[in-house]
């Protein structure tokens, strides 16, 4: 099992381009979630998805949009870049979210910069 | 509404010494609690979970937790550092009030000194 996988491993953006990040799991989990890391702030979420068919807002989610394409992959797109979504990305998912001591996998993340 | 403070933004060791990573959280439900690890340009791996069977929790690499419901704590230690612990830790809480969404501390940065 491949578990998480996400590309690109990197990315160079100009402001206002636009580009789409592309994640799939393998183990059959219903619930999949975009996240992004910056120094001194762990990670947070930006969106997620419960089940195929369903996406939410998480905490930061303004500047993106996902779709939850089919079970497996999980894509989230930045339609005019900024300089302030500078960061590393991670997809992760779980076999449902809402159940207790349910631990997610994670994707060995993309490392954008936008200049 | 949950939330996590990892007290220690970075923690230096020498190799062979204890290691102590001090986590507290917040949460009005019985939580769900995870340590994450994060090496260099890596993603997160699972170190442990508590889930309630018992407040010693052992994890992978020797490390094991300890959850205090009266102090709002998880603590992670291991007896003794060895060089591929040097990493960033992520404690995490989860609950029924954010449906066990996952909230992240801001990390502790472990070095190991040879």
């Amino acid at each position: 099992n491949a578990g998480v996988t996400q590309t690109p491993k990197f990315q160079v953006l100009k402001t206002g381009q636009s580009m789409t990040l592309q994640c799939a799991q393998d183990m059959n989990h219903n619930s999949m979630y975009w996240y992004r890391q910056d120094p001194g702030m762990g990670l947070r979420l930006i969106y997620y998805s419960a089940s195929e068919g369903t996406t939410d807002k998480g905490e930061v989610p303004n500047g993106y949009n996902v779709s939850r394409l089919n079970k497996r992959e999980f894509s989230l797109r930045l339609e005019s870049a900024a300089p302030s979504q500078t960061s590393v990305y991670f997809c992760a998912s779980s076999e449902a979210l809402g159940r207790t001591y349910n631990e997610q996998f994670f994707g060995p993340g993309t490392r954008l910069t936008v200049l | 509404a949950q939330s996590v403070t990892q007290l220690d933004s970075h923690v230096s060791v020498s190799e062979g010494t204890p290691v102590l990573l001090r986590c507290n959280y917040s949460s009005s439900y019985s939580p769900s609690l995870f340590w994450y690890v994060q090496h260099p340009n890596k993603g997160l791996q699972l170190l442990l979970k508590y889930t309630s069977a018992a407040t010693l929790v052992k994890g992978i690499n020797g490390f094991e937790a300890e959850f205090k419901k009266s102090e709002t704590s998880f603590h992670l230690t291991k007896p003794s550092a060895h060089m591929s612990d040097a990493a960033e830790y992520f404690c995490v809480v989860s609950d029924l009030t954010n449906d066990y969404k996952l909230s992240f501390g801001a990390g502790t940065t472990v070095t190991v000194r040879a």
